[in-house]
């Protein structure tokens, strides 16, 4: 299995520009997630999907953010307007269906996209 | 709102050495996970721990959770060079919030 695929691996844009991360999970995890590791922060969780629906997105942090599941197989996250502050290593996660309760299942992460927006 | 705190943040120790990373939640949880992080590359799952008293091994590596005093534990063995790298918590409670991460060098 070729785990988790994200692309670009690295992008360097310009503030105002769009910029949009993209992500195919694991075959036959229907759970992706989607974090942004940063120096100051940390890791944060963005938002997740379970079965192509998101479940939370509580973790977004402004409507600049958004994301998208449009089947099992991919998933974008995209940035518009981008702005330095945005600048950070985004890792997109799959895992097998959320359990009883939501119980999350391990998760796979993918290399990350590293993002520099002068 | 969950938080979830690790110590030490930054761990230095000789090989052959044992010791023992902290990771204490602020909210009701069953749920923690452990990953393992090299320097510039993505997250490594090590171990899901699902109910109190959980205890799991791998190698010289071992986790354990308590519920009730809401701790985990990451207990490191006659440590060895390949153990270098940064060790973060996760703790599951409707929200999943991660620990700032422990960074483990080991020397020979």
């Amino acid at each position: 299995d070729a785990g988790v695929i994200q692309s670009p691996r690295h992008e360097v844009t310009e503030m105002g520009q769009e910029v949009t991360l993209r992500c195919k999970p694991i075959s036959g995890h229907n759970s992706l997630f989607w974090y942004r590791q940063t120096m100051m922060r940390g890791l944060e969780l963005l938002i997740y999907f379970n079965n192509n629906v998101p479940i939370d997105d509580s973790g977004m942090p402004e409507d600049r953010f958004s994301a998208k599941m449009p089947n099992a197989s991919f998933s974008t996250l995209k940035i518009q307007p981008s702005e330095p502050r945005d600048s950070a290593v985004y890792f997109c996660a799959s895992s097998l269906p959320l359990g009883l309760a939501g119980v999350k299942e391990t998760q796979y992460f993918g290399p990350g996209t590293r993002l520099l927006v002068l | 709102e969950l938080k979830v705190e690790q110590n030490p943040l930054f761990l230095s120790m000789q090989e052959g050495k044992n010791y023992t990373i902290y990771c204490n939640y602020s909210t009701t949880s069953d749920r923690l996970y452990w990953y393992r992080q090299d320097p510039g590359k993505s997250l490594e799952s090590l171990f899901v721990l699902l109910s109190n008293g959980a205890v799991k091994q791998e190698g010289r590596l071992m986790a354990s959770l308590d519920t009730k005093a809401r701790l985990s534990t990451l207990h490191i063995t006659a440590a060895v060079h390949d153990l270098s790298a940064t060790y973060f918590c996760a703790v599951d409670s409707q929200d999943m919030r991660f620990g700032a991460g422990t960074r483990l060098t080991v020397k020979p």
